[in-house]
């Protein structure tokens, strides 16, 4: 099986422009998640997705926001990006909702907003 | 909420000596609990994940980690690392119930010297 997909892998933005970025799941897996990772706040909780319903939200503002297609795929859109938005999205991918299974994570977008 | 420390921030050790990487958590909820692996510019890749049961977890690549439950700890350990293991390891939990939400520590750099 495929892993878990995303596109493009790195992106360079300039401030206040919008981004959207793409994870395809691994063939099956109806739930997404998205986590954003900088080396000052480390990997933090965005949102989650299940059968194109928003489950979960962190705590990010408005900006931040995403959506899940009927085959499973996810997109992110950040608007009017900050300097503090650069750093690697990943998204993640797990078969069922529960929070007991594994998640799956891609290799993430690096994103650099100058 | 759930909060989760990872005590060290680095961890340098010799190839073939054991290792501990320690993780506590504060949650006033029943949680799962798990650790993930990224290697440079990779996802992050799950070794173990703690359920309920046995107190030892045993996971991929030779590492284990105990879970107590008094002291609120889940340390991993393995006992002779080689210098593939390079990385940065990650305890994660996620709370009973809650969906595919992972609240991540701060991460271990493990740095294994010949």
């Amino acid at each position: 099986k495929a892993g878990v997909t995303q596109t493009p892998r790195y992106l360079i933005k300039t401030r206040g422009q919008q981004v959207t970025l793409s994870c395809s799941p691994i063939s099956g897996h109806r739930s997404v998640s998205w986590y954003q990772q900088t080396p000052g706040q480390g990997l933090q909780f965005l949102f989650e997705y299940f059968s194109e319903t928003q489950r979960n939200k962190g705590n990010f503002p408005g900006r931040f926001s995403g959506r899940q297609f009927s085959n499973s795929r996810s997109e992110m859109n950040v608007s009017t990006l900050e300097l503090g938005d650069s750093a690697l999205y990943l998204c993640a991918s797990s078969p069922r909702e529960q929070s007991y299974n594994e998640q799956f994570f891609g290799p993430g977008t690096r994103l650099t907003v100058l | 909420a759930q909060s989760v420390t990872q005590l060290d921030s680095q961890v340098p050790v010799f190839e073939e000596a054991p290792v501990e990487l320690r993780c506590n958590y504060s949650s006033s909820v029943s949680v799962y609990l798990f650790w993930y692996v990224q290697y440079p510019n990779q996802g992050l890749q799950l070794l173990l994940k703690y359920l309920s049961g046995s107190t030892l977890v045993k996971g991929i690549n030779g590492f284990e980690a105990e879970f107590n439950k008094s002291q609120t700890s889940f340390h991993l350990r393995k006992p002779s690392v080689h210098i593939s293991d390079t990385a940065e390891y990650f305890c994660a939990v996620s709370e009973t119930g809650g969906g595919n939400k992972l609240t991540f520590g701060t991460g271990t750099q493990l740095k294994v010297e010949l």
